[in-house]
């Protein structure tokens, strides 16, 4: 399978604890996106990397949000002291270099629940 | 107001209806796209446009550039086309090129 890949599919943790999602780009892909998406909304923007730069970050993203890639390559993003508010589907998406428009390809996306 | 409205926000219909979603957007864009999400999450990319029209086998769509306006049409719906329709786009002159979404239409065909 050559798509976008996230781990874990699904996550409950209790509020207070850390949590990690994992994305697996296409492998051609350099840039990469996160997404964070509440029930009955659309998505919303999080955070861009081109290759391992991380060249935009929302104002949704509050200091106890951190994502990288370190290479590159996968994303990583870490949510901390995680609060009930933070119950959300969190997405990933890649795209290719080329063209002026980019289309994305999402991951199934991991969904968090913080009890 | 959220800069992409969609409408309407639920929609019933019969198999075999015509189908029409409406995306309208506040200031110029560089490329609009329409997204398909089934119960479980995945977004799956149905079109990207930035003038004129697409069609891909039963679905087409449509942008308006002048009214900030675009359509999606499904021909011949069936039941497994129920899902969540969401029309989103970027701007020029964005270097992240990142996706601004609408709420979605959620769309449900009865057999």
């Amino acid at each position: 399978d050559t798509g976008v890949s996230q781990n874990p599919r699904h996550k409950i943790t209790k509020r207070g604890q850390n949590v990690t999602f994992r994305c697996d780009p296409i492998s051609e892909h350099n840039r990469l996106y996160w997404y964070r998406q509440t029930l009955g909304q659309g998505p919303e923007f999080l955070t861009y990397f081109q290759n391992e730069a991380q060249l935009e970050k929302s104002r949704l993203l509050s200091d106890r949000f951190s994502a990288e890639r370190p290479k590159g390559s996968f994303s990583t993003l870490e949510i901390q002291r995680t609060e009930q508010g933070d119950s959300a589907m969190y997405l990933c998406a890649s795209s290719p270099r080329t063209g002026i428009s980019y289309e994305q390809y999402f991951g199934p996306g991991t969904r968090l629940t913080v009890t | 107001k959220n800069e992409v409205e969609q409408s309407p926000q639920n929609l019933t219909a019969q198999e075999g209806e015509f189908i029409t979603i409406n995306c309208s957007y506040s200031v110029g864009i560089s490329a609009l796209h329409w997204l398909q999400q089934h119960p479980g999450g995945g977004i799956v990319s149905l079109f990207m446009l930035s003038s004129g029209k697409k069609k891909h086998g039963r679905l087409i769509a449509t942008i308006n550039i002048q009214e900030k306006h675009s359509s999606l049409h499904i021909t011949a719906s069936h039941p497994r086309d129920s899902a969540v329709y969401i029309c989103a786009v970027s701007y020029y002159g964005g270097a992240t090129n990142k996706l601004i979404f609408g709420t979605g239409t959620l769309l449900a065909v009865q057999p």
